[in-house]
């Protein structure tokens, strides 16, 4: 079945630091991949998205792209905010088979940014 | 638009008590998921959904029922809670399609005592 490869946190950056959050998958077919975001206290709210290969996602100067060749879909950012802090999560949307539609989450990366 | 709605939002029980934690969207997606949280587990899926009137088994069934009411509802019931049952639930909805994501709901964090 689907996975989903997260890299370890927690992550902690200061302010306008360069931000990379590894992210690789396995998967039967060619499945959409995506990055949520969770707030503390909140539900997880989409990041962003690519559904092809080479695609690249795009959203709040963060940015993923759809690596099939390497099966990743590493999660940047050029200037981190102290509103950044969250927690990050990649995923994979199953494309076929019984597993049809069924997301697969990592495990989460804890990003802490200091003034 | 209210998006996916779960209620309620936190909720304590006994160990053996029943309860039914509830969720609704107003997207007309077609398919609803229940997935649990726990720390260092990720989101784990629970039961789903594809489309009215289907339910489907998913990762960690054990313990729990669902019921897809009509399109916009799907509940999640404990029959006999646990202490492991202490979690926060979240349910999902989406649109069927390969590049539609799910929409999430706030959440409900349950703890068993």
């Amino acid at each position: 079945g689907n996975s989903v490869t997260q890299m370890e946190g927690p992550v902690t950056l200061s302010e306008e630091a360069f931000l990379t959050i590894n992210c690789t998958y396995t998967a039967t077919g060619y499945p959409s991949l995506f990055w949520y975001v969770q707030y503390p206290g909140e539900g997880l709210q989409l990041l962003l998205k690519a559904t092809k290969a080479d695609d690249k996602g795009s959203n709040k100067g963060f940015e993923a792209t759809y690596r099939k060749e390497t099966t990743s879909f590493h999660l940047e950012k050029g200037s981190v905010q102290v509103s950044d802090s969250a927690v990050y999560f990649c995923a994979n949307l199953n494309a076929g088979g019984t597993s049809y539609g069924k997301l697969t989450f990592g495990q989460g990366t804890i990003l802490t940014v200091h003034p | 638009n209210a998006g996916v709605t779960q209620t309620p939002k936190f909720q304590v029980l006994k160990t053996g008590q029943s309860m039914t934690l509830q969720c609704a969207q107003d997207m007309n997606h077609n398919s609803m998921y229940w997935y649990r949280q726990d720390p260092g587990m990720g989101l784990r899926l629970i039961y789903y959904s594809a489309s009215e009137g289907t339910t489907d088994k998913g990762e960690v069934p054990n313990g729990y029922n669902v019921s897809r009411l009509n399109k916009r509802e799907f509940s999640l019931r404990l029959e006999s809670a646990a202490p492991s049952q202490t979690s926060v639930y979240f349910c999902a909805s989406r649109l069927t399609g390969i590049t539609y994501g799910y929409t999430f709901g706030s959440g409900t964090r349950l703890t068993v005592v």
